[in-house]
C-alpha cells in the first residue's frame, strides 16, 4: 500500500471547521483513501473513503486533489468530541477480496473550547 | 446492532499464564481481523479470517500467539504463554465484503491486556 503522511498534531477551536490533510504522492490507480478516527479508549472508528471524487456523508467531507497525490477530511463543525487521533489510510479494494488497512501514525486533532 | 463485542475488556495476568481473548463479530458480516496495539508499535493487524478460514496469519507475532474462528459468530485469540510484551490493546474487527464495493471494517471496543 501508498504511504501517507500526516501532520503529527493539531488544534481547532470548537465550532470551526477542522481540515486535516494527507499527503500520499505514490498512490496507485486503484487505491483508495480511507480515513479512521479513534477516540481515546476507543477503537477505530470508519469516517469516510474516496477514490477520486470528492466525497461527503453524515460525518466529514473528503476533498481529494485531481492528481490524486493528497487529500483533506474536513470535519465542518468540530466540538469537543471529535478530539481524536485520525488515520489517512491508502488501500486497494477489490470485488470480494480485502486488502490490509495499514495504520501510521495518524494526526492528533485536539478540539478546543 | 449490538456492534463488535469483545470480551473481556480488562485482562491482568502474570506471566506464564494463558489468555484467551473472545470477539463476537457484526452479525451477518463474513471477514474478521484481530489487531493489536501498543504505544511502541501502533495498530498493527495479526491475523484474519473469511468466513471462518484463516486467509493470512502473517502478522502474529510468534508461536505463542494462535487464533481460531469456530463459527461464524464467534473467535478466540490465544496467548500461551503470556509474556510482559505482549501488554497491549487488542481489537477485533468485522467487515461485509460485497463484491464491486468497497468494505468497511467495524472495530471492537478492545481488550486491555496487562501481563505483570
Amino acid at each position: 500500500d501508498a504511504k501517507t503522511t500526516q501532520p503529527t498534531s493539531m488544534d481547532c477551536a470548537e465550532g470551526r471547521a477542522a481540515n486535516l490533510p494527507c499527503n500520499h504522492s505514490t498512490i496507485s490507480g486503484n487505491e483508495y483513501v480511507y480515513w479512521y478516527r479513534q477516540i481515546h479508549s476507543q477503537g477505530p472508528q470508519y469516517i469516510i473513503h474516496g477514490l477520486k471524487n470528492n466525497e461527503t456523508n453524515e460525518m466529514a467531507s473528503l476533498i481529494i486533489t485531481e492528481d490524486r497525490k493528497s487529500s483533506t477530511l474536513i470535519l465542518p463543525h468540530a466540538t469537543l468530541r471529535d478530539t481524536a487521533v485520525y488515520y489517512c489510510i491508502v488501500r486497494a479494494s477489490y470485488g470480494g477480496s480485502q486488502g490490509n488497512l495499514i495504520f501510521g501514525k495518524g494526526t492528533k486533532l485536539s478540539v478546543k473550547p | 446492532d449490538a456492534g463488535v463485542i469483545q470480551s473481556p475488556r480488562h485482562e491482568v495476568t502474570e506471566m506464564g499464564q494463558e489468555v484467551t481473548l473472545r470477539c463476537k463479530p457484526i452479525s451477518g458480516h463474513d471477514y474478521l481481523f484481530w489487531y493489536r496495539q501498543t504505544m511502541m508499535r501502533g495498530l498493527e493487524l495479526l491475523i484474519y479470517f473469511n468466513n471462518n478460514v484463516p486467509i493470512d496469519d502473517s502478522g502474529m507475532p510468534e508461536d505463542r500467539f494462535s487464533a481460531k474462528m469456530p463459527n461464524a459468530s464467534f473467535s478466540t485469540l490465544k496467548i500461551q504463554p503470556s509474556e510482559p510484551r505482549d501488554s497491549a490493546v487488542y481489537f477485533c474487527a468485522s467487515s461485509l465484503a460485497s463484491p464491486g464495493y468497497t468494505d468497511t471494517q467495524y472495530f471492537g471496543p478492545g481488550t486491555r491486556l496487562t501481563v505483570l
